[in-house]
C-alpha cells in the first residue's frame, strides 16, 4: 500500500480555517486520496475524496498539489465539533478496497 | 441521513466464549466490512464481505472469526473462541455503489471486552 505522512498533531483556533497536510510521494497515478475522521468515542468519517482536481463538499476541501504528492485538507471555520484524529488514506481506484488507516493527525480546537 | 447502526454498543464476553456482533448497514448498500481498534492503535482492517461472500479478509481474520449476512439487513461478526487479545472496539461500515471508491460509512462500533 502506497504510504502517506501526517503531523502526529495540530491545534487550531475555533472559527479560523485549519490545513491539514499529507504527503504521499509514492502515490501511483490511479490512487484515489481520501479523508476521513474519527470523533472521540465514534467510528470513523467520511469526509471527502478526490482524485486530481481540488474539491469542495459541506464539511470540507480537498486541495490537491499538481504532482499529487501532497494534498491538504481545508476546513474553512473550525468549530469545536472538528476536534477529531483526522486520517489521509490513498485507495486505488478499482473496486471497493478496504481502507489503511494510518496514525492520522489530532486536531485540537482552542475555544 | 441513513446510518449504519451496530449492537450491542458495549459486549463484556468471558476468554473462550463465542461471541456475535450485530450490524445494521445501510440498506440499500452492497458492500460490506468489519474493522478493529484496539485502544490507542490504529484502525485495522479485518474482512469485506460482497455477494454474499468474503472478498477479502486480513492476517488477523482468522478462522476463530466468521462473517455472515443472515437476512436482507443484518450483518455479523463472529468470534468463535474470545482471546483476550480480541478486546477492541469493532466498527462495521458499508458502502453503496458498484462504481469504485464510494466512501465507506461507519457504525459507532462495539466495544468488546474479554475478562
Amino acid at each position: 500500500d502506497a504510504k502517506t505522512t501526517q503531523p502526529n498533531s495540530m491545534e487550531s483556533n475555533e472559527e479560523e480555517p485549519v490545513h491539514l497536510p499529507c504527503n504521499h510521494s509514492t502515490i501511483s497515478g490511479t490512487d484515489y486520496i481520501h479523508w476521513y475522521r474519527q470523533l472521540p468515542s465514534q467510528g470513523p468519517e467520511y469526509v471527502i475524496h478526490g482524485l486530481t482536481s481540488n474539491v469542495n463538499n459541506r464539511m470540507a476541501s480537498l486541495a490537491i498539489a499538481e504532482d499529487r504528492k501532497s494534498s491538504t485538507l481545508i476546513l474553512h471555520r473550525a468549530t469545536l465539533r472538528d476536534a477529531a484524529v483526522y486520517y489521509c488514506i490513498l485507495r486505488p481506484n478499482f473496486g471497493n478496497e478496504k481502507l489503511t488507516f494510518g496514525t492520522g493527525t489530532r486536531l485540537t480546537i482552542i475555544p | 441521513e441513513p446510518e449504519v447502526t451496530q449492537t450491542p454498543s458495549h459486549q463484556v464476553t468471558q476468554m473462550g466464549q463465542e461471541v456475535i456482533l450485530r450490524c445494521v448497514p445501510i440498506s440499500n448498500h452492497l458492500y460490506f466490512y468489519w474493522y478493529r481498534q484496539i485502544l490507542g492503535q490504529k484502525v485495522e482492517f479485518l474482512v469485506s464481505f460482497y455477494n454474499n461472500e468474503i472478498s477479502e479478509k486480513s492476517e488477523i481474520f482468522d478462522d476463530q472469526f466468521s462473517v455472515e449476512r443472515p437476512d436482507g439487513s443484518n450483518f455479523t461478526l463472529k468470534i468463535r473462541s474470545t482471546k483476550l487479545e480480541d478486546s477492541a472496539m469493532y466498527f462495521c461500515a458499508s458502502s453503496g455503489q458498484v462504481l469504485s471508491n464510494q466512501p465507506q460509512h461507519f457504525g459507532d462500533g462495539t466495544r468488546l471486552s474479554i475478562l
